[in-house]
């Protein structure tokens, strides 16, 4: 039963423009959730962030949005650099839900950004 | 910053082997994670440890153990390893999920 669900696994873009990657989530107990970036052959690294409190958080070119309505979070990249082409990753974690401190991925969506 | 460290970038062992994967971090963090990624599967949660000599079975532990005797240092073992088991394993470190996931740079296991 897959709690966190990233339904494109590809996305491609041109630079300069918008990246918009999903994810969806089936546990109401979730009140916190975040986006990890993961180059070839390396850990993945903590992008940003956002609470259940807030619905957009943004941090330079880097912007996650979140309807808990919907159950939906997205990340907005702007403007797009080939740089960016990586794996993004969608985790989310139940803070007060006894969740043993652990994160829920998603399975990732390849992100390739064209000069 | 954290430092997350895996002893090896990369090991190739033979079916059958007994392998260790460690894993050491330098910030005083209680929760320790094994995860193993592969392709179209995104990352699967092997293990866990919430405090030194805890641990806590993941989503798909069957092959694999865990030794946790001092707070910075996570051991991942394959007790019999199998080609199955060829995958990138990856070590996390985490004060609280409030504070995200350190993870380290990877392990690229091949058993052959």
């Amino acid at each position: 039963d897959q709690q966190v669900k990233q339904n494109s696994p590809s996305l491609s873009v041109q630079e300069g423009r918008i990246s918009i990657l999903n994810c969806d989530y089936t546990n109401s107990m979730f009140d916190y959730f975040l986006w990890y970036k993961k180059y070839p052959a390396e850990g993945p690294t903590f992008l940003i962030s956002i609470s259940s409190i807030k619905d957009k958080n943004e941090d330079g070119r880097f912007t996650v949005f979140l309807n808990k309505s919907a159950k939906h979070l997205s990340l907005h990249i702007v403007p797009s650099q080939p740089g960016d082409s990586a794996v993004y990753f969608c985790a989310a974690s139940a803070r007060s839900g006894g969740s043993n401190y652990k994160l829920t991925f998603g399975k990732g969506t390849l992100l390739t950004v064209n000069p | 910053d954290v430092k997350v460290t895996q002893s090896s970038r990369y090991l190739v062992k033979r079916t059958g082997e007994k392998v260790f994967l460690e894993c050491v971090q330098d910030m005083d963090h209680e929760n320790m994670f094994w995860y193993r990624q592969d392709p179209g599967l995104g990352l699967r949660l092997i293990y866990f440890s919430y405090d030194v000599k805890m641990k806590e079975k993941g989503d798909i532990p069957e092959g694999y153990s865990v030794s946790r005797e001092k707070k910075e240092r996570f051991s991942l073992i394959l007790e019999s390893a199998s080609t199955n088991q060829t995958s990138m394993y990856l070590c996390a470190s985490s004060l609280s999920p409030a504070y995200g996931y350190t993870f380290g740079s990877g392990t690229r296991l091949t058993v052959v």
